[in-house]
């Protein structure tokens, strides 16, 4: 089954800085990745989605990148605002299985003003 | 219109209320799901429907009964809960049950079960 971890768990930055969280996933045999970003007690907005055959994807002030063959993500975070506050989960889609989103347990970004 | 709307934000209940809630999107997708999230946990998948028929059960005891009446909406019907199912649940679209769609999400229900 597929297993989708992020590290670190929780990470604080004082504004400004440029950042990067990670996203590792065990099975290569996937059809994309998925970035969301949750405040707390709320609902999932997408942020960016990679799909298999692409190496990054960039909106705004943030850029994505996947390796598949390794299994690795990152969403990289430039400039960084207290408003980027909140918790970062990647998704990965893979090709088997009926139930084939697989989510990671998120990174808890805070910015420090 | 990119928005997943869900309803009640909030709901408390006691164990042996009925309830319901209820998801709406006008996207026009064809595919809608139910997640449940407990705190500091990703989202698990509950049910899935592709084309308004339930596509995906997984495994989610039967007082927790999904609905998909048309094409835009999606009610979860909650009857005689536990303590345990206190959640913040999900409702999510995507323009089909396809490999590589994206996801929408609603800001989500929080449930308190007393």
């Amino acid at each position: 089954k597929q297993e989708v971890t992020q590290i670190p768990a929780a990470l604080s930055v004082p504004e400004g800085e440029n950042l990067v969280l990670n996203c590792s996933f065990t099975d290569s045999a996937i059809y994309n990745l998925q970035w969301f970003r949750q405040d707390p007690g709320k609902g999932l907005t997408s942020l960016l989605l990679i799909q298999s055959s692409q190496r990054e994807q960039t909106s705004g002030r943030l850029n994505a990148s996947l390796d598949k063959s390794s299994g690795r993500s990152t969403l990289y975070i430039a400039a960084s605002q207290p408003g980027d506050s909140a918790t970062y989960l990647c998704a990965v889609r893979g090709v088997s299985g009926a139930n084939n989103l697989f989510f990671g347990t998120g990174t808890r970004l805070t910015v420090i003003p | 219109d990119t928005e997943v709307t869900q309803t009640p934000k909030h709901l408390v209940m006691g164990m042996t209320n009925k309830k319901s809630l209820k998801c709406e999107q006008h996207m026009g997708h064809r595919a809608m799901y139910w997640y449940k999230q407990k705190a500091k946990k990703p989202p698990e998948l509950m049910f899935v429907y592709s084309y308004e028929k339930l596509s995906i059960n997984e495994s989610v005891p039967s007082r927790f009964s999904p609905e998909c009446p048309n094409s835009s909406l999606l009610n979860l019907h909650l009857h005689a809960l536990q303590p345990e199912d206190s959640a913040l649940y999900l409702c999510a679209s995507s323009q089909g049950w396809e490999t590589n769609e994206k996801l929408f999400f609603g800001s989500g229900t929080q449930l308190s079960v007393l």
